[in-house]
């Protein structure tokens, strides 16, 4: 049963450009959303997160955008820069536990 | 380094022998998370401890797996008579302990990658 869905496994966009990823899950439990990046051979990292008090969150370059009534959340990176590329995991959460459910990630390729 | 640290990084079993991932969390968090991922798949969550307690198990494999978080040393996640569906990364995570609202954010380590022959 999977609970949060990437259905894009990947996405090239090209450099300077917006990249936007998506997110749609089914527990409608989940209050916390969060966005993690990671490269090969290296662990997740965290990158930007919302409640689900909020339906929007912004850091610099990145933003996400929640949407509760369509259980779906998206990722905004504007402008897309090289070192972007990696693979981008979305991962939500209920309650105060932080046990994490993930998704399946979307590869991002950010071309010169 | 004073990140989440796992070793080892590589670990390579044949069927029937034991594997056993350690993990060390940041300085100053007393949670712990252990994921697996499976190739091609996102992370899926096993086990949560604190010191001295596993909160939440509801991911582990019902026979094989345990996971334990003594009160000195490194968390450890030990994998006995391994299978080749046991091939996988394993990633360790923490979060400091909050006295209220926990925000969710995991600090992950660069994970243990188990080859099972």
């Amino acid at each position: 049963d999977q609970q949060v869905k990437q259905n894009s496994p990947s996405l090239s966009v090209q450099e300077g450009r917006i990249s936007i990823l998506n997110c749609d899950y089914t527990n409608s439990m989940f209050d916390y959303f969060l966005w993690y990046k990671k490269y090969p051979a290296e662990g997740p990292t965290f990158l930007i997160s919302i409640s689900s008090i909020k339906d929007k969150n912004e850091d610099g370059r990145f933003t996400v955008f929640l949407n509760k009534s369509a259980k779906h959340l998206s990722l905004h990176i504007v402008p897309s820069q090289p070192g972007d590329s990696a693979v981008y995991f979305c991962a939500a959460s209920r309650g105060t536990a932080s046990k994490l459910t993930f998704g399946t990630g979307t590869r991002l390729q950010v071309t010169l | 380094n004073a990140g989440v640290m796992q070793n080892p990084r590589h670990l390579v079993r044949r069927r029937g022998q034991e594997a056993r991932l350690r993990c060390s969390p940041m300085k100053g968090h007393s949670h712990v998370y252990w994921y697996r991922q499976l190739p091609e798949e996102g992370l899926k969550f096993m086990v949560y401890l604190q010191k001295e307690n596993i909160i939440d198990e509801s991911g582990m494999p019902k026979e094989r797996f345990s996971a334990e978080f003594p009160k000195e040393g490194p968390s450890i996640l030990r994998i006995q008579q391994v299978v080749r569906g046991d091939s996988a990364a394993y990633f360790c995570a923490s979060s400091p302990l909050t006295s209220g609202r926990n925000t969710g954010e995991l600090f992950f380590g660069e994970g243990s990658r188990l080859t099972v022959l």
